[in-house]
């Protein structure tokens, strides 16, 4: 069981808004962590989404975006496309594991 | 352009020790402020980070896993090794190597495609 919980799922229609959030405790996000994002598509690697909380790599749609308050942080996608249909990770430190912790991860469906 | 590339059995016994290297492209791994992680993924599951080691041979690890592991670098050939001892049928999963990015307090930028490993007798 992860230090940082997520939905187990979500789901949306094209074109919609989702939100993802990850929750966690005062020794990882609540301690002021950074809290960062990934994007798993099937049957491939990690990609990062989010870092930082709320910063998007190059190459990255502002479609997503990332923000982060008091001991929990969220990923939104906007204008919901069929390809964002995927798992989604939020990962952070966490200074009683003394390391880096992931979430047990989101499936994003698109209706 | 930076990539990472995992290589390593793809079976390994009960007891046995598992060793997978992660060959890193396009920086040096003696570079100022270089880490390179392992994280790795059983089927169906989350991401479960493992280890971590720095340019200067600074080294983390999950410390559940501790005493299983052990992560090192060889400069020479821009690899990084991770070794896990006394492998056992819930260790297997994917292993994945990733690039730890500079001043992004522990986001990992750069995987590479993952090493999947069966522990089978």
């Amino acid at each position: 069981q992860s230090v940082l919980t997520q939905p187990p799922s979500v789901s949306g229609a094209p074109g919609q808004r989702v939100t993802i959030s990850c929750t966690g405790s005062s020794s990882n996000i609540g301690a002021g962590y950074a809290v960062h994002w990934y994007q798993q598509l099937p049957g491939t690697a990690p990609k990062l989404l989010i870092y930082v909380n709320t910063n998007r790599p190059s190459g990255v749609p502002d479609r997503f975006s990332g923000s982060k308050s008091g001991t929990s942080a969220s990923l939104a996608i906007t204008g919901l496309q069929a390809e964002d249909e995927a798992y989604y990770y939020c990962q952070s430190y966490d200074s009683s594991l003394s390391g880096s912790v992931f979430g047990a991860g989101t499936k994003l469906t698109v209706l | 352009q930076i990539t990472v590339k995992e290589s390593g059995p793809t079976l390994v016994k009960p007891t046995q020790t598992l060793t997978v290297t992660c060959a890193l492209s396009g920086l040096s791994l003696s570079t100022n402020g270089v880490g390179v992680g392992w994280i790795r993924q059983p089927p169906g599951k989350a991401l479960e980070w493992l280890a971590l080691i720095y340019w200067d041979d600074d080294k983390y690890y999950r410390p559940s896993l501790k005493s299983r592991l052990t992560i090192t670098k060889d400069t020479s050939k821009n690899q990084v090794v991770l070794a896990m001892t006394n492998m056992d049928p819930v260790d297997t999963a994917t292993y994945y190597c990733a690039h730890r990015m500079v001043e992004a307090s522990g986001a990992f930028d750069i995987w590479g495609q993952g090493t999947m490993v069966t522990v089978s007798s």
